[in-house]
């Protein structure tokens, strides 16, 4: 079981909005403004989209936005493209025995 | 241009060892902690082990500490991952990752080596 809990999937239809939730706990992402977000197509290294919960990285879309409330962190894509389909991560540092901690997992399927 | 090549993946019995190592260029790797991170086929990311950039802080996955040691060599810009012991879960491929100390993330990856253990 993952230390981050993030929904198995999510989908949308081209050009709607979803959001991929990635709930902790006050020793991770409750405690910290160390969440990222990390998208991966099959095969392919995971690619970093968001920092410290909200910065985008340069090149990424202002499609993808990130936040959070209490221990729970969420990434938003607005306006859904093909090529958003993907696995997406969640990550943070943890002041437990782990350094870092990842999530699940949620796979987006753009209808 | 940051460039992370891991080497060294390949099909190993149970019990046995693996050495791992990941060529970084493109930017001053003596500065920067560094990070392995693994898949299992099929499955998600798992966060195996980090190390400073003078080696003073190193840390381990509960999954494989005592079995795996993490090392780097600044003057050789290298970062490895000696794997002992190995086991079946172990199957994965590997990722090498430039941790941002600043933030807790990966902004830069490897593209992976995979590591098989079978008998």
């Amino acid at each position: 079981q993952s230390a981050l809990t993030q929904p198995a999937s999510v989908s949308g239809s081209p050009g709607q909005s979803i959001t991929i939730s990635c709930t902790g706990t006050s020793s991770d992402v409750g405690g910290y403004n160390y969440v990222s977000w990390y998208q991966q197509h099959p095969g392919k290294a995971p690619k970093l989209m968001i920092y410290e919960v909200s910065n985008r990285p340069s090149g990424v879309s202002n499609r993808f936005s990130g936040s959070k409330s209490g221990n729970t962190a969420s990434l938003t894509i607005s306006g859904l493209q093909a090529e958003d389909e993907a696995n997406y991560y969640c990550s943070s540092y943890t002041t437990s025995i782990t350094f870092v901690v990842f999530g699940g997992g949620t796979k987006l399927t753009v209808l | 241009e940051v460039q992370l090549v891991e080497s060294g993946g390949g099909l190993v019995k149970p019990g046995g060892s693996l050495r791992l190592s990941c060529a970084a260029s493109g930017f001053t790797f003596s500065s920067y902690t560094m990070t392995w991170v693994r898949q299992a086929p099929g499955k998600g990311l798992e966060w195996v082990s980090s190390i400073s950039s003078s080696s003073s802080y190193i840390y381990y996955a509960d999954s494989v500490k005592g079995r795996f040691t993490i090392s780097r060599d600044n003057a050789k810009n290298s970062l490895y991952l000696q794997m002992n012991s190995l086991r079946a879960e172990d199957t994965a491929v590997y990722y090498c990752a430039r941790l941002e100390s600043s933030g807790y993330y990966c902004a830069y990856w490897g593209q992976g080596t995979l590591v098989t253990v079978s008998s």
